[in-house]
């Protein structure tokens, strides 16, 4: 399946900080790239996807940006908040999924 | 609207018996199913997958099996558990033709002990 690697593990900022979350992979077919996020105890949930034909999307204060030649992806977190506290995951592209490690976020008040 | 179900939520279970956890999907058909292993702290383990009735496709080699005798049911089981096999077991579907999105919506859960 795809490889995919997940930077860093964990992440801890300061409530009102940005940060960055970054995910490799190895497929340079892929055309598709999404986030989840799993709080403490549910299910993951999708924030937020990108597909091959843009660099970069937003919505409010996350955005992922996507550099194909270099086969990564970041998710950006602005003004990071108290609820943005959880396990984010990047998916490699396509349908079947292997999920990178996931990267613990910690917002301090 | 689509949901997705599993059951039981949760679960005690001691080493060396059998396994049976079950998750349906409504609202959509022809989904492609997924099961996934979560230990504590840790990522996602795809365990596998199904893209149609009878059709499986393992990740792990593991002591786990998974059917999937309808459209929208697929099971996951186990005829002796291990204490390995703790973890949070995650039902997940995704529209199979990724027209509309290859997001993947995962069902609530099942937290099995194995004691």
């Amino acid at each position: 399946g795809e490889n995919v690697e997940q930077h860093p593990s964990t992440l801890s900022v300061q409530e009102g900080d940005s940060a960055v979350i970054k995910c490799t992979y190895s497929d340079s077919a892929s055309n598709y790239f999404p986030w989840y996020k799993q709080e403490l105890g549910k299910r993951p949930q999708l924030i937020i996807d990108i597909r091959s034909n843009v660099g970069e999307k937003k919505d409010q204060r996350i955005a992922v940006t996507l550099n194909k030649t270099a086969k990564h992806f970041s998710l950006h977190i602005t003004e990071t908040q108290p609820e943005d506290s959880a396990v984010y995951f990047c998916a490699p592209p396509d349908s079947m999924l292997t999920f990178g490690g996931g990267t613990r976020l910690m917002v301090k008040p | 609207s689509q949901t997705i179900h599993q059951w039981p939520a949760t679960l005690v279970q001691p080493v060396g018996s059998p396994l049976s956890l079950e998750c349906t999907v409504e609202g959509t058909s022809n989904p492609n199913l997924y099961w996934y292993r979560q230990a504590a702290g840790r990522g996602l383990q795809l365990l596998f997958y199904s893209v149609g009735i009878g059709q499986i496709s393992s990740e792990v080699p593991q002591n786990l099996s998974a059917s999937r005798p309808q459209d929208r049911q697929f099971i996951l089981s186990s005829k002796k558990l291990l204490l390995s096999d703790s973890g949070f077991y995650l039902c997940a579907w995704s529209d199979r033709s990724g027209r509309i999105s290859y997001e993947q919506y995962f069902g609530p859960g099942t937290r099995l002990t194995v004691t």
